[in-house]
C-alpha cells in the first residue's frame, strides 16, 4: 500500500530560526515528490517538484531535498517568518495509470515572534 | 493564474439534508478531483473525473455523488448527510492526466453537520 508519512507532527519555532520537516514515502513507482504548504483555512499550494532524478530544488528560502534510493525527502526553511505558519505537506505521485496522489499527514509549522 | 473556486467557505447543516458543494475552475482543466481532509488523516480522495459526464471512485466514496456536466464544474453530493461526514473538503483540478502537471487546490469548504 502506497503510504506517505511526515515527522514531526508540529513544530514551534522562534522567528528567524531554522527548521527541517521530514517526509518517507513508500510509493511505487515513484513519479514525483511535491511539497504543498497550506495556510489556515486555505487550499494547499504548490512549493517544490521533484523527480526522481533531482535531489535538490529552492524556492526562495525553502529548499527541498530526495533522496530516491531511502525514498526520504526534507524540506529546509531558512530565516522563518511569522508567514511560514501553516500545514506543509508532502504530496507523492505514482507513476501508473491515473498518476495519482498520496498525501502525507502534514507538518504543522509555528512560528512565533 | 488558476483558479479553483468553491461555493461556500463554511456550511451547517442537518443530519438526513442533502448537500451539494460546488467547485469550479477557469483554465480548462480536464482533470477535476474532490478531497477530504480530517485532522491526522491527510487529504482522503472522494471521487475524481477525467473529463466531462466522466467520474471515478477514490479511496472514500460510500456516502458521497459527483456530477460533471461542465467541463469547468465538479459537483459533489451528499445525498443525506451524516455527522462523520463533517470535515474540510478540498476541490482541485488539473490539466491532463501527466504526473507532473499539479493539482490546483480551491480554498476549501467547511462542512458541519448537526
Amino acid at each position: 500500500k502506497n503510504q506517505v508519512e511526515q515527522s514531526p507532527q508540529s513544530l514551534i519555532i522562534l522567528e528567524g530560526k531554522n527548521c527541517t520537516l521530514q517526509c518517507n514515502y513508500t510509493v511505487s513507482p515513484f513519479s514525483n515528490l511535491r511539497w504543498y504548504k497550506q495556510d489556515t483555512g486555505r487550499g494547499p499550494v504548490s512549493l517544490t517538484i521533484m523527480t526522481f532524478s533531482e535531489n535538490t530544488k529552492s524556492n526562495g528560502r525553502y529548499t527541498a531535498t530526495l533522496d530516491a534510493d531511502t525514498k526520504q525527502s526534507s524540506l529546509h526553511i531558512t530565516a522563518s517568518q511569522l508567514s511560514d505558519s501553516a500545514s506543509y505537506i508532502c504530496v507523492v505521485s505514482a507513476n501508473n495509470a491515473g498518476n495519482m496522489l498520496t498525501f502525507g499527514g502534514g507538518t504543522r509549522l509555528m512560528v512565533k515572534p | 493564474d488558476v483558479k479553483v473556486t468553491q461555493s461556500s467557505r463554511y456550511l451547517v447543516k442537518r443530519t438526513g439534508e442533502k448537500v451539494f458543494l460546488e467547485c469550479v475552475q477557469d483554465m480548462d482543466h480536464e482533470n477535476m478531483f474532490w478531497y477530504r481532509q480530517d485532522p491526522g488523516l491527510g487529504l482522503r480522495l472522494i471521487y475524481f473525473s477525467y473529463d466531462v459526464k466522466m467520474k471515478e471512485k477514490g479511496d472514500i466514496p460510500e456516502g458521497y455523488s459527483v456530477s460533471r456536466e461542465k467541463k469547468e464544474r465538479f459537483s459533489l453530493i451528499l445525498e443525506s448527510a451524516s455527522t462523520n461526514q463533517t470535515s474540510m473538503y478540498l476541490c482541485a483540478s488539473r490539466m491532463r492526466l501527466a504526473g507532473y502537471n499539479e493539482q490546483f487546490f480551491g480554498p476549501g469548504t467547511r462542512l458541519t453537520v448537526l
